[in-house]
């Protein structure tokens, strides 16, 4: 049971260029969150998914792209990566939703867009 | 959602017992409170959860008053490895999946 896996851990990037994260978690939860941390910060939703074939945004959607095709699966996309996105991305995901649920989170992914 | 307001940062000393307090004035109803503990270069973890009235696990207790505008976290005998920012969040029971994560409070437990 790997729980919460996100691919891959590091990634730098050029300004413009594009690239995908890829959050799994085997522990069938319907309930799947993308979070951005900026240093000192705390997390900010970026965009949410509240079962298999369904997205919302979060609180800072804007320049992501999220895809849940798969119930296991949450993949966040950047289009056109800009320095403003540098930041530790993390995955989780719950059982139930809203307030009552306990979020399971990844190990992070830290992104820098030169 | 409701606001949380928490300390930025506490110290404490090895074997002591740390409250920390979370205020959240516009709590609705139906929201449950929760607080998470995050390490260095880790996600966050959670820790524990309540309604009202107090919680207890292995690893912490939660106080809540009947009001239930604030909440406070108690960690007893904190050692070096709690050394940790640790989140209150308030979220309600509904099909949004939302929680709102504030700065937190980074803990710094001294030898």
């Amino acid at each position: 049971n790997a729980g919460v896996t996100q691919t891959p851990k590091f990634r730098v990037l050029k300004t413009g260029q594009s690239m995908t994260l890829l959050c799994a978690q085997d522990m069938n939860h319907e309930y799947m969150y993308w979070y951005r941390q900026d240093p000192g910060m705390g997390l900010r939703l970026i965009h949410y998914s509240v079962g298999e074939g369904t997205t919302a945004k979060g609180e800072v959607p804007d320049g992501y792209n999220v895809s849940r095709l798969k119930k296991q699966n949450f993949l966040l996309g950047l289009e056109s990566a800009a320095p403003s996105q540098t930041s530790v991305y993390f995955c989780a995901s719950s059982f139930l939703a809203g307030g009552r649920n306990e979020q399971f989170f990844g190990p992070g992914t830290r992104l820098t867009v030169l | 959602l409701a606001k949380t307001t928490q300390p930025i940062s506490m110290d404490s000393y090895e074997g002591q017992e740390v409250n920390i307090t979370c205020s959240h004035n516009n709590i609705a109803t139906n929201d449950y409170i929760t607080w998470y503990q995050q390490f260095p270069s880790q996600g966050p973890r959670f820790i524990i959860q309540g309604y009202k009235t107090k919680v207890t696990n292995e690893v912490a207790s939660l106080f809540i008053p009947a009001d239930r505008k604030s909440s406070t976290l108690s960690l007893p005998r904190v050692s070096l490895s709690d050394t940790a920012v640790y989140y209150c969040l308030v979220g309600e029971s509904s099909n949004t999946g939302k929680l709102i994560f504030g700065q937190g409070t980074t803990l710094q437990v001294k030898p």
